[in-house]
């Protein structure tokens, strides 16, 4: 399975949109993209995931390159509720969670 | 619904004891596993079961057995517990191994 690699930490304006990266150069063509959120200690929620074409539900957007080797998560208007940890997978068959992105959303 | 329930939410144990970490769900999902959470670190996968009365180690097995009991019920036993096994505990379930996961609140266990 693919590993990927997120920014330890970013920060985005309350109401502001909150574009979170993520790097998976060695995709493989089978391997989808998905993305979880932790808030303090609870267990991690499912946001959204995808193979190749961009995604977009209630919570986020799914951004996928168009040679798959990264991706973006969008939180449109993001608000104080959505400060957490954002764990982008890339997954064939098992989920490897990586220490993902902290994100602090400011008032 | 409550999704995916865990029990205990938290316990304290002495090194060399035993217990079993127990977990349901009522969504009817094939696929359910067991994950430890360290502090400051990812969720790194124990055990797994992909379908009813199949198992299979994950990233880190060692310490630790499973039973799936039937399709609800997944149980993680640590037979002799040692101060490295203090962790945050997770169970998840989803309908297929590349289906989202759902999961509990939690088993906070401290091994003194």
């Amino acid at each position: 399975d693919a590993k990927t690699t997120q920014p330890p930490s970013m920060d985005c304006a309350e109401g502001r949109a909150a574009n979170l990266p993520c790097n998976h150069s060695t995709i493989s063509g089978n391997e989808y993209v998905y993305w979880y959120r932790q808030i303090h200690s609870q267990g991690p929620q499912y946001i959204i995931h995808g193979l190749k074409n961009n995604e977009t539900n209630e919570m986020a957007s799914l951004i996928i390159t168009e040679d798959r080797k990264s991706s973006t998560l969008i939180l449109p208007h993001a608000t104080l509720r959505d400060t957490a940890v954002y764990y982008c997978i890339v997954t064939g068959n098992q989920f490897y969670f990586g220490t993902g992105t902290s994100l602090t959303v400011i008032p | 619904n409550a999704g995916v329930t865990q029990t205990p939410k938290f316990q304290v144990l002495k090194t060399g004891q035993s217990m079993t970490l127990q977990c349901a769900q009522d969504m009817n999902h094939n696929s359910m596993y067991w994950y430890r959470q360290d502090p400051g670190m990812g969720l790194r996968l124990i055990y797994y079961s992909a379908s009813e009365g199949t198992t299979d180690k994950g990233e880190v097995p060692n310490g630790y057995n499973v039973s799936r009991l039937n399709k609800r019920e997944f149980s993680l036993r640590l037979e002799s517990a040692a101060p490295s096994q203090t962790s945050v505990y997770f169970c998840a379930s989803s309908e297929g191994r590349r289906q989202p996961q759902h999961f509990g609140d939690g088993t906070r266990l401290s091994i003194l």
